[in-house]
């Protein structure tokens, strides 16, 4: 299936230190994103990387894409409190696939004050 | 200005009824979704449309029909409710293309009782 698989499925941390977050998957991709969900909400876009792009930051987050391992990681530096959160890792496939954005089952992050 | 708004919010009703839940966007894109979230916080797709027409369906049981009278809207039917159904449904929509990111709707919580 196409669908990643987030590793550790449960992270805890406390503020300042940095999270990693892990995304392995087994088809072929167009790109790859993450998605954070606060407790209760909907799931907001973080970053989208491409399948010829190795690494992306955005603001405190940088990812990173290794097509020949199929995997993906998450690293949130200098955490806050306000970054618990479950993060998701979305799949979208090529050519007819790419009506698809398929999720994996998160990884819970909470970071303790 | 809500992007994704999904009504109702919490849903409570018993075996064997029917119910729906409505979604709208006004965002402008032209690809909307329908995913599942189990207990396990798991994100299923469910169903994927395109200017109106069903692109992706993943199996979906038939009392599930999904109805997108314009592109800015699409609704989920479902029939003959069961317990297995419990779970929040959400709804998102994308622009067209593989490099796009999902905006998700806060999400209907349904409880089969």
């Amino acid at each position: 299936s196409q669908q990643g698989e987030e590793d550790p499925q449960a992270l805890s941390i406390q503020e300042g230190e940095n999270a990693t977050m892990n995304c392995s998957y087994k088809t072929s991709i167009n790109n790859l994103q993450w998605y954070r969900q606060n407790s209760g909400r909907g799931l907001v876009h973080l970053i989208l990387i491409r399948s010829n792009e190795r690494e992306k930051h955005s603001g405190r987050l940088r990812v990173t894409l290794d097509t020949s391992k199929k995997s993906s990681s998450l690293l949130i530096t200098a955490s806050r409190a306000a970054d618990t959160a479950s993060y998701f890792c979305a799949l979208r496939g090529s050519g007819g696939s790419n009506y698809k954005l398929t999720f994996g089952k998160g990884t819970l992050l909470t970071v303790n004050p | 200005d809500t992007a994704v708004s999904q009504t109702p919010k919490y849903l409570v009703t018993q075996m064997g009824n029917d119910k729906s839940i409505k979604c709208e966007q006004n965002l402008g894109h032209d690809t909307m979704y329908w995913y599942k979230q189990d207990s396990k916080k798991f994100l299923k797709i469910m169903f994927s449309y395109n200017n109106k027409e069903l692109i992706i369906n993943e199996t979906v049981p038939n009392r599930f029909s999904p109805k997108s009278p314009d592109k800015a809207h699409l609704n989920l039917h479902i029939n003959s409710l069961e317990l297995g159904d419990s779970a929040v449904y959400f709804c998102a929509s994308s622009p067209t293309g593989g490099f796009t990111e999902a905006f998700f709707g806060q999400g209907t919580r349904l409880t089969v009782v």
